[in-house]
């Protein structure tokens, strides 16, 4: 059974950069699309980005300028950074995987709630 | 890109049939085959109901299907069961590769 767990500090000062990292469990990152979505407080759910097990990343156009995803093969993990976070980047980030030609994600981690105040 | 369309509510009895739309362009639900559909249980993680249109992931029931219409998906449930209540998010990917979620649909069974 796959599992995915995030991990990363749950407060981040504006200005500063946002960093998580996934963890997956019961199988390998190889051949799998890896993406992480969020979700504000009473709001829904926001796409912001993947990336393929080779590196190839796709992301949110509206956070294309502050986004990085990176995978490591060695530690079966991949991570997320988000520059410049303000308070509207506070939101509960979810990891999750998603199977080439399905378009859609079929394991996900528990989320992480990440705040964003000094 | 914006949001798909979603209808905010949409509610029904136990045993009845309900219909999600989600509302989209040509250049995302109606020109690409990746719409897929969401459960999601406040507090928890969302769970995958439907890939690429009409498939349905093992373990899914086959109470839930979807299909799609020109730049319109739709998620259907027969036999409504109070475990079904929940928000249903639909989801798309873009002629850019990039991926579009709806504005997610609250079901109420009555």
């Amino acid at each position: 059974q796959v599992q995915l767990q995030e991990s990363g500090p749950g407060l981040v000062k504006p200005s500063e950069t946002l960093s998580l990292t996934c963890t997956v469990s019961g199988g390998s990152v190889n051949n799998n699309f890896w993406s992480w979505i969020r979700q504000p407080a009473g709001k829904g759910l926001e796409w912001i980005g993947r990336v393929y097990y080779t590196g190839s990343t796709n992301y949110n156009p509206s956070l294309n300028s502050r986004v990085t995803m990176s995978v490591d093969t060695s530690t079966n993990q991949f991570s997320l950074n988000l520059r410049s976070v303000t308070a509207a980047d506070t939101a509960v980030y979810y990891c999750a995987r998603e199977p080439p030609h399905w378009g859609g994600s079929d394991y996900w981690g528990q989320g992480a709630l990440v705040t964003v105040s000094s | 890109q914006s949001a798909l369309t979603q209808p905010a509510s949409v509610s029904g009895s136990p045993g009845q049939s309900i219909t999600i739309s989600c509302t989209g362009t040509s250049s995302d639900v109606g020109g690409r085959n990746f719409v897929s559909w969401y459960q999601h249980h406040p507090g928890k993680a969302p769970k995958l109901m439907i890939y690429a249109v009409t498939n349905r992931p093992s373990g899914v029931p086959d109470r839930f299907s979807g299909s799609k219409s020109g730049n319109t998906a739709s998620l259907t449930i027969s036999g409504l069961q109070a475990e079904d209540e929940a928000d249903y998010y639909c989801s798309s990917y873009t002629h850019s590769d990039t991926k579009i979620f709806g504005g997610g649909t609250k079901l109420t069974v009555l």
